[in-house]
């Protein structure tokens, strides 16, 4: 299987908990993005990596989120004291050209 | 702020009927894609479009970019129940660097 992985599939927490999400991305793509997405809507950006560089991060984004691509493949999203609010499918997606994304299955996280 | 908007927000047809679904945005953008996302799954990418009146076609699927590259939709003909899914639309600007996904349509064909 050469598509987007994502472990775990599914996470529960008890609230202030911290977790850690991984993806792996398509073995060729440079481009790496992290997204959230609740229950009816769109996934909504959350940061952006070419190679190991983070080169976008949303301001939606709190300072307990914070995302790794050491070497610039595989990357890790840790979110520190985690929140009800913070329940949500989180997604990554990779790409070769900019704008055209390979998502993986996602990681659903509930906070309890 | 780019607004994007995508209509109508739920669809319920039955098997064989056509549908068309829209993607509108405040701004002019360079392309956009269309993803279809089934429950539990992450998004799949369906097409890109690229230039202002441009039409693809993906078997059943139509998809047209407007002529002002503000707004785009995406036709349906006789529509199955592995059409069913959240249909989402992202423009991206020249740079490929707008990570706005609209909130969706949800289709559901009923057999």
């Amino acid at each position: 299987d050469t598509g987007v992985s994502q472990n775990p599939r599914h996470k529960i927490t008890k609230r202030g908990q911290n977790v850690t999400f991984r993806c792996d991305p398509i073995s060729e793509h440079n481009r790496l993005y992290w997204y959230r997405q609740t229950l009816g809507q769109g996934p909504e950006f959350l940061t952006y990596f070419q190679n190991e560089a983070q080169l976008e991060k949303s301001r939606l984004l709190s300072d307990r989120f914070s995302a790794e691509r050491p070497k610039g493949s595989f990357s890790t999203l840790e979110i520190q004291r985690t929140e009800q609010g913070d329940s949500a499918m989180y997604l990554c997606a990779s790409s070769l050209v900019p704008y055209e994304q390979y998502f993986g299955p996602g990681t659903r996280l509930t906070v309890t | 702020t780019q607004l994007l908007e995508q209509s109508p927000q739920f669809l319920s047809i039955q098997e064989g009927e056509n549908l068309t679904v829209y993607c509108n945005s405040s701004s002019v953008f360079s392309s956009l894609q269309w993803y279809r996302q089934e429950p539990g799954e992450g998004p799949v990418l369906l097409v890109t479009v690229v230039t202002g009146g441009e039409v693809k076609k993906l078997k059943r699927l139509t998809f047209q970019f407007g002529d002002a590259r503000k707004d785009s939709s995406l036709h349906i003909t006789a529509a199955q129940p592995g059409d069913t899914g959240l249909y989402l639309c992202t423009p991206h600007d020249n740079y490929g660097q707008n990570f706005v996904f609209g909130p969706g349509t949800r289709l559901s064909v009923l057999p």
